[in-house]
């Protein structure tokens, strides 16, 4: 199945600032997904993206806050953008397995975002 | 619209006691359901999976029925070990067009004492 290489693995941002997160995949995909989950919580799907299209945000998820870029088959990046310390999360990428794992889906090891 | 409802935590057991998380769904059409496990510090993993009614997955001694007359796909577990602690999410991803994002319940954290 695909192998994801996300970062930042974490970081510590200042409230009003950006954060740029990347999602590498070793294989061509056609779908990306990007998830957010807040401290205890379960896993929201904030967009799905794909290449050569704008990406599709779900109710309550942005594009002036989430910017998604999807440039090829095998990247694609989130901005978290002006953010606040409500936007301390983990935030996940997530392409759909292939192989052995197929009809799930492979996620990224995450970025642990602190907003103070 | 799609849901899946999973028995909170935290769930305590002694080492060898047996495990059921209970997951129920709902969700148009015929979903494909996931169990995914998230250990301390980690990324989320697959653990198993079941895409028709009746398919049982199984893995690392987990198993999970698809039971279409009840919406459910409990998992389960005869004998959990110290290394089984983690966090246990119920997922679904409703089949049908282009509509392949999954919909997660809201985590069950297991502890396992020795």
């Amino acid at each position: 199945s695909a192998v994801i290489s996300q970062k930042p693995s974490r970081d510590i941002c200042q409230r009003g600032t950006s954060l740029t997160i990347q999602c590498q995949v070793d294989s061509q995909v056609t779908m990306m997904f990007w998830y957010r989950q807040q401290p205890g919580q379960s896993l929201t799907l904030i967009a799905t993206a794909n290449q050569g299209s704008e990406a599709t945000y779900e109710s309550g998820f942005v594009i002036d806050k989430f910017p998604i870029s999807r440039p090829n088959l095998t990247f694609s990046t989130l901005t978290v953008s002006n953010m606040s310390p409500e936007d301390s999360s983990i935030y996940l990428c997530s392409v759909p397995a292939a192989g052995p794992k197929a009809g799930g889906y492979t996620f990224g090891s995450g970025t642990r975002l602190t907003v103070v | 619209g799609d849901s899946v409802t999973q028995m909170e935590g935290p769930v305590t057991l002694s080492e060898e006691a047996f495990l059921t998380i209970n997951c129920t769904y709902t969700a148009t059409g015929y979903p494909s359901l996931f169990w995914y496990v998230q250990y301390p510090g980690e990324g989320l993993q697959l653990l198993l999976k079941a895409t028709k009614a009746d398919d049982k997955g199984s893995n690392k001694g987990f198993e999970a029925t698809y039971r279409k007359e009840t919406t459910s796909f409990h998992l389960e577990k005869g004998s959990v070990q110290v290394s089984d602690s983690a966090v246990y999410f119920c997922a679904l991803s409703s089949s049908g067009g282009s509509n392949y994002k999954l919909t997660f319940g809201k985590g069950t954290l297991l502890t396992v004492n020795p």
